[in-house]
């Protein structure tokens, strides 16, 4: 089945452990972006990647990186430096920047 | 100023009824709409584009104002299973601006 996956669904971290995110995608889509949601709130960006090898960052990129060395995926770790990690982490991927979304079923950051 | 507002709700309206969306954006050189359905504890799932002209599909009408710089949602004959957050997504330049959504709930 085409589509685009994360991992885990949910996961609890320490203060002061880093930790990576998956994000992995079978679309074959160009671009690929990392939000969070809060409660209440709407999705915010932390990144995005046009093409591999590239990305930029987003409204909230400070405590965060990642990487796109293959089309398919784009993990993001969540570094000690983010001082409120917890949160919905939401992927997504377009054919390009102009279309639609598309969103994987998202991982549950905890930190305890 | 924020990129896209929309009215948080709650909606509550019972079965059968029809209820509209709004969603305004603030830049003009905006490209792209689109509708998002979240339901609790879920990813958001593409609903519809909007196109220049509107659009249909089955109970569900999008529509574009360009001048006015909003998009809207029309849900007829509303049924349970509607009950969920409706986001609206706005694309400008290489990003995707999102509606903190507004929450439906359709009472039996």
């Amino acid at each position: 089945d085409g589509g685009i996956t994360q991992s885990p669904k949910y996961l609890f971290r320490k203060e002061g452990q880093n930790v990576t995110l998956s994000c992995e995608q079978n679309l074959n889509h160009d671009a690929m972006y990392w939000y969070r949601q809060d409660p209440g709130q709407g999705l915010r960006l932390i990144y995005y990647s046009q093409i591999v090898n590239d990305f930029q960052k987003g409204d909230i990129a400070e405590g965060y990186s990642v990487s796109r060395e293959k089309k398919e995926s784009f993990p993001l770790t969540v570094t000690s430096a983010q001082k409120n990690p917890t949160a919905f982490y939401l992927c997504a991927s377009s054919i390009n920047e102009l279309h639609e979304q598309f969103f994987g079923p998202g991982t549950r950051l905890t930190v305890l | 100023r924020k990129e896209v507002e929309q009215d948080p709700g709650p909606f509550n309206v019972p079965e059968g009824a029809t209820v509209a969306f709004n969603c305004t954006y603030s830049n003009s050189a905006s490209q792209s709409f689109f509708w998002y359905r979240q339901d609790c504890r879920k990813e958001p799932k593409l609903l519809m584009s909007v196109y220049s002209s509107g659009n249909e599909d089955g109970r569900f009408t999008a529509q574009l104002n360009r001048a006015s710089q909003y998009i809207s949602l029309l849900i007829r004959d509303s049924k349970l299973s509607d009950s969920a957050t409706y986001l609206c997504v706005v694309n400008s330049g290489n990003q995707f601006y999102f509606g903190t959504g507004t929450s439906l709930t359709v009472i039996p």
